[in-house]
């Protein structure tokens, strides 16, 4: 089976930046994905990692360490608009995926 | 190019009766999902499907619900029966044939209230 462990909530400030962690247990493994969701919206992608190491778009940079099976988000020059639900997801085969319960990020002035 | 289609948003069904919801994928996408969210709770993979085709129903409950995406039309989650604890937002998803990045795209879900 598969399990994915992120912290419930975290706050932080506008202009700040913020780090969500995310480990992970699963039975096979092709890549970690990031998704966000804001309150009553669709979840969107925001980043998707396969190998070892840091992807960056934009504000938004995603790293994976598959040995560790850890991936974090990391959010930077945040924004009120940011404030929003995120979620890793592991895909352990075919094109499921499989998603932590997210993070609740709140960005105060 | 359209997004991932959902219908109803909102439905409202007494226990026992039946909710189909339906998902209609981005044009070209051939791979549709379907995930459950409970309020507060992460999405719960519940169907993998390709036309005419379920490739996982691992998440699936084993009574009451089924899904479709015939050759035709659009894709069906179907639940009969409905209990109070099928409440809940049904998002459906879809990706291309062969995505390099894993995305899905999601339709903006449809919430069930049971009665």
């Amino acid at each position: 089976g598969q399990s994915l462990e992120q912290p419930s909530e975290v706050t932080a400030v506008e202009g700040a930046i913020v780090q969500i962690n995310c480990t992970y247990q699963t039975s096979g493994f092709y890549g970690l994905s990031w998704y966000q969701q804001h309150d009553g919206g669709a979840p969107t992608f925001l980043s998707y990692n396969a190998l070892d190491g840091l992807e960056e778009t934009g504000r938004f940079s995603s790293f994976l360490s598959r040995s560790d099976s850890y991936g974090y988000l990391l959010l930077q020059e945040l924004q009120m608009k940011d404030s929003a639900s995120y979620f890793c997801a592991v895909s352990a085969g075919a094109n499921n995926l499989f998603f932590g319960t997210g993070t609740r990020l709140t960005v105060i002035p | 190019n359209a997004g991932v289609m959902q219908n109803p948003r909102h439905l409202v069904r007494r226990r026992g009766q039946e909710a189909r919801l339906r998902c209609s994928p981005m044009k070209g996408h051939s791979h549709v999902y379907w995930y459950r969210q409970l309020p507060e709770e992460g999405l719960k993979f519940m169907v993998y499907l390709q036309k005419e085709n379920i490739i996982d129903e691992s998440g699936m409950p084993k009574e009451r619900f089924s899904a479709e995406f015939p050759k035709e039309g659009p894709s069906i989650l179907r639940i009969q029966q409905v209990v109070r604890g099928d409440s809940a937002a049904y998002f459906c998803a879809s990706s291309p044939v062969a995505g390099t990045n894993n995305e899905q795209f999601f339709g903006p879900g449809t919430r069930l209230t049971v009665l």
